[in-house]
């Protein structure tokens, strides 16, 4: 089965950072990822599908990068509500697992 | 719009099963490949299984093969997942996740969440 690390595990930023997460592929998975984005008491939310394309609804200064085994998802300058766990997925089944997320805390 | 809506907290003794239910308004079942996801109290996402369009069945995850089984009615556009031998470590959020099938999947859809707690 496909295993995806990402890091770091957790990053301390401050409103107006740029932030970048890593994930990595244990083996190819081309463009096949998910990113998702979840906050405490809540349920996930999808940010970026196909390594790259933003879901409908999220503001453009997510967005996602990579193919193969590393992929990228980046936020161009933190804003208050982006205080949250992240977590990729790839998305081609049948096993679609998650990474183990990364925690974006304030600074 | 699509909109899932899940059966409530349950308690459970280690060794019963649990099913948590979960209700599809806003399209059909028959349309949208469901999957669950639970999540252990501090702890991430884990992928338990789902229906896989491209195989077209459904698939559980290696973890849980044995003890989980996913069913719908579609008569009433419901969901199940049906967990067995229940241990303290499946105290956890069990989430319904969805998305449209055209060609790639993404979960853009999320039911609420159900809180199983196992305790003696």
């Amino acid at each position: 089965d496909i295993q995806l690390t990402q890091s770091p595990s957790s990053l301390s930023a401050s409103v107006g950072d740029r932030v970048s997460i890593t994930c990595r592929a244990s083996q190819s998975i081309s463009f096949y990822l998910n990113w998702y984005q979840q906050k405490p008491g809540r349920a996930p939310e999808a940010l970026i599908y196909a390594g790259s394309t933003l879901q409908s609804g999220v503001p453009p200064r997510f967005s996602g990068s990579g193919s193969g085994t590393a992929f990228t998802l980046n936020i161009s300058s933190l804003q208050p509500e982006d205080f949250a766990t992240y977590y990729c997925q790839f998305a081609k089944g049948p096993h679609r697992t998650f990474g183990q997320g990364t925690k974006v805390e304030i600074k | 719009q699509v909109q899932l809506k899940q059966s409530g907290a349950e308690v459970k003794m280690p060794g019963a099963s649990v099913k948590v239910s979960c209700k599809v308004s806003g399209y059909t079942l028959s349309e949208l490949p469901m999957h669950w996801v639970r999540q252990a109290p501090g702890k991430g996402l884990e992928w338990m299984g789902g229906f896989d369009p491209e195989e077209g069945e459904t698939i559980y995850a290696r973890k849980f093969q044995g003890r989980v089984t996913m069913t719908e009615d579609k008569s009433t556009d419901t969901a199940y997942m049906e967990l067995s031998g229940l241990r303290s470590e499946d105290a956890a959020v069990y989430y319904c996740a969805t998305g449209h099938w055209s060609g790639y999947l993404v979960f853009a859809y999320w039911g609420q969440g159900s809180l199983v707690t196992v305790s003696s």
